[in-house]
């Protein structure tokens, strides 16, 4: 089976950049699309298709994909942005979550 | 405004069955492929199976091939999930999510708001 590594945690200060690595097998070669989920809600895309942005997500979020590793980047980041945050693929029609990392601001 | 409703959740005994519903409003199901993830309490998000709009196609994760069933009725605006010999690890939330894109970079755009399922040993 396909396996997404995350960090299980990421810590950054208010206003700086805080960056969340997804690894897996030739992941470039795949899609990644990122959520984000906070306490007590269901996940909300926050990127997709490597580094395409939905409507109403703010241009702090932005994406990369390359070789072996995805990557969020969240610039600016806020405390409202405090929350897991997963990592998504698709490998031979089955999709693949990575086990999330705890995103926090302080 | 689009929703995803689910229900049928509950608390149950190992080795029983339940079916669990998950009603769409505001756009067309039949025009989209259709998933249910899984989360376990504490734990981080699971992918239990895919449909595709017209459901002539099924996916499902290997922990759930030959238990779980997904189906659709696009009449009703009803996606199901039919789960057979509960386990204790089926124990979790579980989310309807709506698929958009195309073949290798679908994304879940829509999720519902969870239904708790809990299976006792």
């Amino acid at each position: 089976s396909y396996d997404l590594t995350q960090p299980p945690s990421v810590s950054v200060s208010p206003g700086q950049t805080a960056s969340i690595t997804c690894s897996g097998d030739k992941l470039g070669q795949k899609y990644a699309s990122w959520y984000q989920q906070k306490s007590g809600q269901s996940p909300v895309v926050v990127i997709y298709k490597d580094n395409q942005r939905p409507s109403g997500i703010p241009e702090r979020f932005s994406g990369s994909n390359s070789g072996n590793t995805a990557t969020l980047t969240i610039s600016g980041t806020q405390t409202t942005d405090e929350a897991d945050y997963y990592c998504q693929a698709w490998d031979r029609s089955t999709a693949v979550f990575g086990g999330g990392t705890k995103l926090t601001v302080l | 405004e689009e929703q995803l409703v689910e229900s049928g959740g509950g608390l149950l005994q190992a080795g029983g069955s339940l079916r669990l519903s998950c009603a769409a409003s505001g756009f067309t199901l039949s025009s989209y492929e259709m998933n249910w993830v899984r989360q376990a309490p504490g734990g981080g998000l699971e992918w239990v199976s895919y449909i595709s709009s017209s459901g002539s196609s099924k996916y499902y994760a290997d922990s759930v091939t030959g238990r779980f069933t997904i189906s659709r009725d696009n009449a009703k605006n009803l996606l199901y999930l039919q789960i057979d010999g509960l386990r204790a690890e089926d124990t979790a939330v579980y989310y309807c999510a709506r698929a958009t894109g195309s073949s290798g970079w679908f994304y879940f755009d829509y999720w519902g708001q969870g239904i708790l399922v809990t299976v006792s040993s």
